[in-house]
């Protein structure tokens, strides 16, 4: 079964410097998405990128999606402390309406 | 901007106790969720709902689990008689049909503590 493994599972860096989050799954997906999760909070949505498309950004994110390596990463630059979080990659495979599955999560650390 | 909300945000209860996990969808959303996060662990899909009925289902999501949306606006999770390791954040999420991609929008959960 398909399923988004993170690495590193914890990142600690300095205020200003770029974070960079990986993520790995096993079978074809139709979606990868990245969520954010503050310290016992809900899931925000940060971006999604389908699987005919290779970069994505917003804002100081930047998604990329390597299909044939079936991996991701999710770049933050010039982190911010308020980017302390919890970062998932969630894949699915067969368009609307159709579960996420989600990975084991990255737990990011800005220090100030 | 719209959001899912859910009710309530902590949920306290005795083993063999129903519960009732509430939830409001995004209001031109079409398709609904019920995912669950154990404390330290991933989140996990638990049920989708689409048109009235249940679209797919996990294993965890046994005969002690059922959702009902009893009218227009409300989507339940519906625990029969709680176990311990019920005891889990729940998330609903919500999602409308579009050209393409599948942005599931949560709500902020509800912790269930199961004693």
């Amino acid at each position: 079964s398909q399923q988004g493994e993170e690495d590193p599972q914890a990142l600690s860096i300095q205020e200003g410097e770029n974070a960079t989050m990986n993520c790995s799954y096993k079978t074809s997906i139709n979606n990868l998405q990245w969520y954010r999760q503050n310290s016992g909070r809900g899931l925000v949505h940060l971006i999604l990128i389908r699987s005919n498309e290779r970069e994505k950004h917003s804002g100081r994110l930047r998604v990329t999606l390597d299909t044939s390596k079936k991996s991701s990463s999710l770049l933050i630059t010039a982190s911010r402390a308020a980017d302390t979080a919890s970062y998932f990659c969630a894949t699915d495979y067969s368009g609307a309406n159709s579960k996420l599955t989600f990975g084991k999560g990255i737990t990011l650390s800005v220090r100030p | 901007e719209p959001e899912v909300t859910q009710t309530p945000s902590h949920q306290v209860t005795q083993m063999g106790q129903e519960v009732i996990l509430r939830c409001v969808p995004i209001s031109n959303h079409l398709y609904f969720y019920w995912y669950r996060q154990i404390l330290g662990q991933k989140v996990e899909f638990l049920v989708s709902f689409y048109n009235n009925e249940i679209s797919e289902k996990s294993e965890i999501f046994d005969d002690q689990f059922s959702v009902e949306r009893p009218d227009g606006s409300n989507f339940t999770l519906k625990i029969r008689s709680t176990k311990l390791e019920d005891s889990a954040m729940y998330f609903c999420a919500s999602h409308r049909r579009d050209g393409g991609g599948n942005t599931q929008y949560f709500g902020p959960g509800t912790r269930l503590t199961v004693l």
